[in-house]
């Protein structure tokens, strides 16, 4: 089985620019769920999406939008990128959330660069 | 405010000893542990997990130990190996109405040959 697999592997930006970041879960997983990775801040939950509805956002501004689509993609997007956006972003996908505390998949992220 | 504390950034171990990776965490109303290891340029993969109503966990040279009353969880590998070397974090999620994976920020386990 395929795991979960994210598009572009890298990406050169510049400020001001938006991006648009894309994550295939792993095949029958409906949850999807988006983490920033910073040397200083860790692992930080962005936001969960289920059968295309976000139930669970982390505490990042609002030019971070997401969406899932009905063969469970999803997408996650970053308008009027700030220098501080340069992270390491990763997509995880699950059979169901978080209540069930099925084991979450990474995949091997999205390294944004924003000059 | 980090509610999730792994306070040693680097631990280096020979290989065959024992590795104790450790994880403070603030919320008593934590209700499920994970450790996830991460390899450079590759995403966390789920290494074992422990709810709040145990102790202990055990799967092969791997073991999570949680301590309710500390807020306290490590995990212990034994005997290490080279290819043990990775970043390791710890995650919790709480119950109530936002679930989410909460992470640690990691410690870089090094086993020398």
């Amino acid at each position: 089985k395929a795991g979960v697999t994210q598009t572009p592997r890298y990406l050169i930006k510049t400020r001001g620019q938006q991006v648009t970041l894309s994550c295939s879960p792993i095949s029958g997983h409906r949850s999807v769920s988006w983490y920033q990775q910073t040397p200083g801040q860790g692992l930080q939950f962005l936001f969960e999406y289920f059968s295309e509805t976000q139930r669970n956002k982390g505490n990042f501004p609002g030019r971070f939008s997401g969406r899932q689509f009905s063969n469970s993609r999803s997408e996650m997007n970053v308008s009027t990128l700030e220098l501080g956006d340069s992270a390491l972003y990763l997509c995880a996908s699950s059979l169901s959330d978080y209540k069930s505390t099925d084991t979450q998949y990474f995949g091997p992220g999205t390294r944004l660069t924003v000059l | 405010d980090q509610q999730v504390k792994q306070n040693s950034p680097s631990l280096s171990v020979q290989e065959g000893r024992i590795s104790i990776l450790n994880c403070d965490y603030t919320n008593s109303m934590f209700d499920y542990f994970l450790w996830y290891k991460k390899y450079p340029a590759e995403g966390p993969t789920f290494l074992i997990s422990i709810s709040s109503i145990k102790d202990k966990n055990e799967d092969g040279r791997f073991t999570v130990f949680l301590n309710k009353s500390a807020k306290h969880l490590s995990l212990h590998i034994v005997p290490s190996q080279p290819g043990d070397s990775a970043v390791y974090f710890c995650a919790v999620i709480s119950g109530g109405s936002n679930y989410k994976l909460t992470f640690g920020k990691g410690t870089l386990l090094t086993v020398n040959p």
